[in-house]
């Protein structure tokens, strides 16, 4: 299986300030077909996952153009430009590279 | 307006088995590949089984495979997970979601709001 590594566990931000959150998979996420399978996915407190990028970069409809995906075969970035109130929550890595999926154990955003 | 929504979860011993369903409404379940996501209390995301959007092929997680077992009705708009030989590290809210397809390698972001399975004695 693929293991998905997230730093930091936890990441206190001011409001309007950026966060930045890392991401490493054990393997390299490029598929046989050119594709890297690699989402972030964001969950707020009491609610179920919600998709925020695919893909490394490509925001999901709807997303707000704040968050931002980078990296390449087995390290990437997950970017918040200003941090807003409605971005508290747990951000998650997830590789669809190979099944399983898995994800990373998740980050904690919070302001401080 | 889409909709997922879970049921049959609740408190069964180990051993124990339950069905999970997940009705859609406001789009055509038969048009995704669906799955299941667990998350145990306080934990993070765990994937458990996938279906494309015919029913014929599914994909289980290891610590699930020869346990639980995806199906689909395409007619009734439903998706299942059959669980059996419960164990006491099944416990999660189980949600249902067409997050990924395997078939197009296309991400959705339909999710339920999860139903919890707890497994006690």
């Amino acid at each position: 299986d693929i293991v998905m590594t997230q730093t930091p566990l936890s990441s206190p931000v001011t409001l309007g300030q950026p966060a930045s959150i890392s991401c490493r998979s054990s393997q390299s996420l490029v598929h046989s077909n050119g594709h890297t399978y690699l989402s972030w996915l964001q969950q707020r407190p009491g609610q179920p996952p919600r998709l925020l990028l695919y893909e490394i970069s490509n925001r999901f409809s709807g997303v707000p153009d704040r968050f931002s995906g980078s990296g390449a075969g087995t390290d990437f970035t997950l970017k918040i430009s200003r941090v807003e109130a409605e971005d508290v929550g747990v951000y998650y890595c997830m590789q669809a590279t190979q099944f399983p999926l898995t994800f990373g154990g998740g980050t904690k955003v919070e302001i401080k | 307006e889409v909709q997922l929504l879970e049921s049959g979860g609740g408190l069964v011993q180990p051993g124990g088995s339950l069905r999970l369903s997940c009705v859609a409404s406001g789009f055509t379940l038969s048009n995704y590949a669906m799955n299941w996501v667990r998350q145990a209390p306080g934990k993070g995301l765990e994937w458990v089984s996938c279906i494309r959007s015919s029913g014929v092929s599914t994909v289980n997680e290891d610590s699930v495979r020869g346990r639980f077992t995806i199906s689909r009705d395409n007619s009734k708009n439903t998706l299942y997970l059959q669980m059996n030989s419960l164990r006491a590290e099944d416990t999660a809210v189980y949600y249902c979601t067409n997050l990924y397809d395997p078939s197009r390698g296309s991400f959705h972001d339909y999710w339920g709001q999860g139903t919890l399975v707890t497994v006690s004695s």
